[in-house]
Formats: C-alpha cells, sequence, structure tokens
C-alpha cells in the first residue's frame, strides 16, 4: 500500500516571501502520479501542479514549482512570491499509473500567507 | 467549462437516516470518484465509476453504496448514517482523454449526522 506523509502541520510566512512545503511518500511501483491540491477556506480542492514518476524534468506552473527527488521519495512543493490569496491546505497526492485510479493523500499543511 | 457540480451544499441528519449525495462531472469525463473528508482522518477513497460501473471501493462499510448514470453523474447512498459519518464529501471527475491522470474536484457536500 502506498503512504504520503507530510510532516509540516502549519506553515506561516510573509507576503511576497518563497516558501517550501514537504512531502514524502512510500510506494514499490516505478511508474506513478504526484500531485499538489490546495483547498482554501472555500473547500474546493484545486489541482495546483502535477508530476509523471517517469519524467526526471520537475513540474512547474507559474510560482509553483516542485522538487521531485524519486530516489528519496521526495515530492515538495514552492511556492514563489508567496500571495495572501495562496493562504490555504495544501495536500500533497499519490496515484499509481494504471490500475485503481485512487488518489492517497496526505494529512495536509496549513499554510498562512501574512500581509 | 463548467466545473464538477455537488448537491446539496449542506445536510443534517439524524442517526439512522439515509442520505444521497449528487454530483455531475465535468462535461466529457467518464470517471467519478467520492472521497470523505472526516476531521481528524484526513481524505480517504470511497469510491469510483467509471462508464457506469463501479471499478473500486475504499475500506467502507457496505452501507456506502452509489452508482453512475449514463451521463456520467453519479448519487452517493450512504444508509444506516452513524455520527462518525459526519464529513465533507468530495466528488471528483476526470477524462479518458487525459488517461485519467488528473482528478478535478467538486465543492462538495458536507455532511453533519446528529
Amino acid at each position: 500500500a502506498q503512504t504520503v506523509t507530510q510532516s509540516q502541520p502549519e506553515m506561516s510566512v510573509q507576503e511576497a516571501e518563497t516558501v517550501t512545503l514537504s512531502c514524502t511518500y512510500d510506494t514499490s511501483e516505478n511508474n506513478y502520479y504526484l500531485f499538489w491540491y490546495k483547498q482554501p477556506p472555500s473547500r474546493q480542492m484545486i489541482l495546483v501542479i502535477r508530476q509523471e514518476a517517469y519524467k526526471q524534468q520537475n513540474a512547474t506552473e507559474n510560482r509553483f514549482s516542485v522538487n521531485f527527488q524519486k530516489a528519496a521519495k521526495s515530492f515538495s512543493l514552492k511556492i514563489s512570491d508567496s500571495q495572501l490569496g495562496d493562504t490555504a491546505m495544501y495536500f500533497c497526492a499519490f496515484m499509481k499509473h494504471g490500475g485503481a485510479q485512487k488518489l492517497v493523500f496526505g494529512q495536509g499543511t496549513r499554510l498562512t500567507i501574512n500581509p | 467549462e463548467a466545473g464538477v457540480t455537488q448537491s446539496p451544499t449542506h445536510l443534517i441528519k439524524t442517526r439512522g437516516q439515509q442520505v444521497t449525495l449528487r454530483c455531475s462531472p465535468i462535461s466529457g469525463h467518464t470517471s467519478v470518484y467520492w472521497y470523505q473528508q472526516a476531521l481528524g482522518l484526513g481524505l480517504q477513497f470511497l469510491l469510483w465509476y467509471d462508464e457506469g460501473e463501479e471499478r473500486n471501493r475504499g475500506n467502507f462499510p457496505p452501507r456506502f453504496s452509489g452508482r453512475q448514470f449514463p451521463n456520467y453523474s453519479s448519487e452517493l447512498n450512504v444508509n444506516a448514517l452513524e455520527l462518525e459519518d459526519s464529513a465533507l464529501y468530495l466528488c471528483a471527475s476526470s477524462s479518458r482523454d487525459r488517461a485519467h491522470s488528473e482528478q478535478f474536484f467538486g465543492p462538495g457536500t458536507r455532511l453533519t449526522v446528529l
């Protein structure tokens, strides 16, 4: 079974700073996907970024980028030039490639961006 | 393009009652997933429907069930409600065109069991 661990329950930074959220996972699979989802107080889960395990290049979406270390089973999210609207719960998630298409989530990190 | 929609937004039930939650996927998406987000338990996978068939279910008792309709919308039914069923129920959908590699979520239904 796959597990996802987010070791930082809460983080807080000032607006415009850069912040990195940590995620580690455990799997025996070689091919899979990793995701970061954002859940603001409105509750809507929003897909932030996706990484395919067979791609060595780290995914980037505007101010959001990941550091994917397959051997270390680490998948951190970096938010550059943080904005007040980035305040949310952030969930790291794992999905096997093919087969049962369920997402396995970490416990989440509550990120607060202060003005 | 409209996103995933869910109804109702909030629901209050009492122990022992039955509830039905509804989900409409993004147009063109054929797979629907249900997740439970309970306080202290995180997000847990409940059910996956694709092309009208149940493809996988999580570690939940049989009183959690559902179905998917020909238009790919889905219902989640919970019978004999228990207090611990109080949670946010999230529905997500995915597209065969993207090899079901991304799931997009609806706003959720908040269920409170008294």
